[in-house]
This record gives C-alpha cells, structure tokens and sequence, in this order.
C-alpha cells in the first residue's frame, strides 16, 4: 500500500520541549516537503528537500529543525523555540510539480 | 516571489448548483496551476492541473481555466453534490523549482 504516513495523528506538547514529527512515504519521491496549516491561512511551507542529505528553508522556518538521512524519511522537529506551534502540520512528497500528501498531526500546546 | 490570491473564502451553494473558485497569481514565469481538495481531518489531494501552454482542462464535473495574460485561473464545479464539501486550495509554480505556492483555501459548503 503505497503512500505518506504521518504519525502521530495528534500530538501534545509542554512549555520548553522538542518534538518530532514523523514522515515516511514509499512512493520513491526525491523530494519531501513540510508545510504548517493554520485556520484561514492556507499552507505554508516551512522546509524541503529535493535530495538525500540535502534541504532548505521555506517561507516560515525559524524554530523548526529537518533531516534527511534517507529518501523515505523527512522527520520535523518543533523546537521551543517555536513560540506559536499549534497548528495542522502535513507533509507531502513528489516526483515533480505533483504533491502528495499525508494525513497530517494536530500539534497542541498543554 | 510567487503570490497566489484566492477568493472567495467561503462558497455556500445549494446541491445541484455550481461552484466556481478563482486564483491569481504574480509570477509570470508560473507554468503549473494544480486545484487540492482537502476534506475535514486529512490532507489535500490533486483533482485536477493544468499547464500554461493549455487554456481549459475538463474531468467530468470539474473544470479549470487559465488566462494567462491576466494572470487568473478558476476552478468550476457543476451540479455539485454534499460529498463536494472541502475546503480548496489552488496553487502556482514555475518549471524551475517545482516548488508550489498556494492560495488561502475557499471553504465549499453543499447544502443537501
């Protein structure tokens, strides 16, 4: 079953803490891409990568932190220095111009 | 930059109506202009695309439309039904990085 996963589905986090979000896809994309949602605001892109070991800043990077270490994987991290981290957070993948995305994780603040 | 203005931000219709959504765009090097549908809880997905070398592109009831000059492009939807209700998102990128940038979302609302 081909496809992005994104885990967790909703996640919680207290004052001063890292989390990571995860994203796998077996699609066989080069290009892995993380974008935040908030209400009325659309979606805006806060890191991507086009290659293994290789990614670059989107529009709204500051306080968030990527790796790419493998093709399938693309984990985001909200650091603390993220003042305002709750939001609707997707990731997507493609072999081009077409994205593909995953399910998304609600992140919220405790 | 690209910047990408979609109106309007809530479309309410009645079942059997149709729905147009229109997006513009400032970059004229923007070649692809994808429409996303995104239902409650998940994430968007592709309904339809189309390339600035096109000026129409129709799948059953969904269609889309590109002027280029004016630098705007619509989405249409005839004789919408409920499981039409989503919120929309169109898009524009150029051949150079793929990269799309979107419009705010327009929130569909089919009343049976």
């Amino acid at each position: 079953d081909g496809g992005i996963t994104q885990s967790p589905k909703y996640l919680f986090r207290k004052e001063g803490q890292n989390v990571t979000l995860s994203c796998e896809q077996n699609l066989n994309h080069d290009a892995m891409y993380w974008y935040r949602q908030d209400p009325g605001q659309g979606l805006r892109l806060i890191y991507y990568s086009q290659i293994v070991n290789d990614f670059q800043k989107g529009d709204i990077a500051e306080g968030y932190s990527v790796s790419r270490e493998k093709k399938e994987s693309f984990p985001l991290t909200v650091t603390s220095a993220q003042k305002n981290p709750t939001a609707f957070y997707l990731c997507a993948s493609g072999p081009g111009e077409k994205l593909f995305f995953g399910s998304g994780t609600q992140l919220s603040v405790l | 930059g690209e910047n990408v203005e979609q109106h309007p931000s809530t479309l309410s219709v009645q079942e059997g109506d149709s729905a147009v959504i229109k997006c513009t765009y400032s970059d004229s090097a923007s070649n692809y202009f994808p429409w996303y549908k995104q239902e409650l809880g998940k994430g968007p997905q592709l309904i339809i695309d189309i390339r600035s070398n096109v000026g129409e592109k129709k799948d059953q009831r969904i269609a889309v439309t590109l002027n280029k000059t004016a630098k705007h492009f619509s989405l249409h939807i005839t004789e919408t039904q409920p499981e039409d209700s989503a919120v929309y998102f169109c898009a524009a990128s150029s051949g150079g990085s793929y990269i799309p940038t979107f419009g705010r979302g327009t929130s569909l609302i089919v009343h049976p």
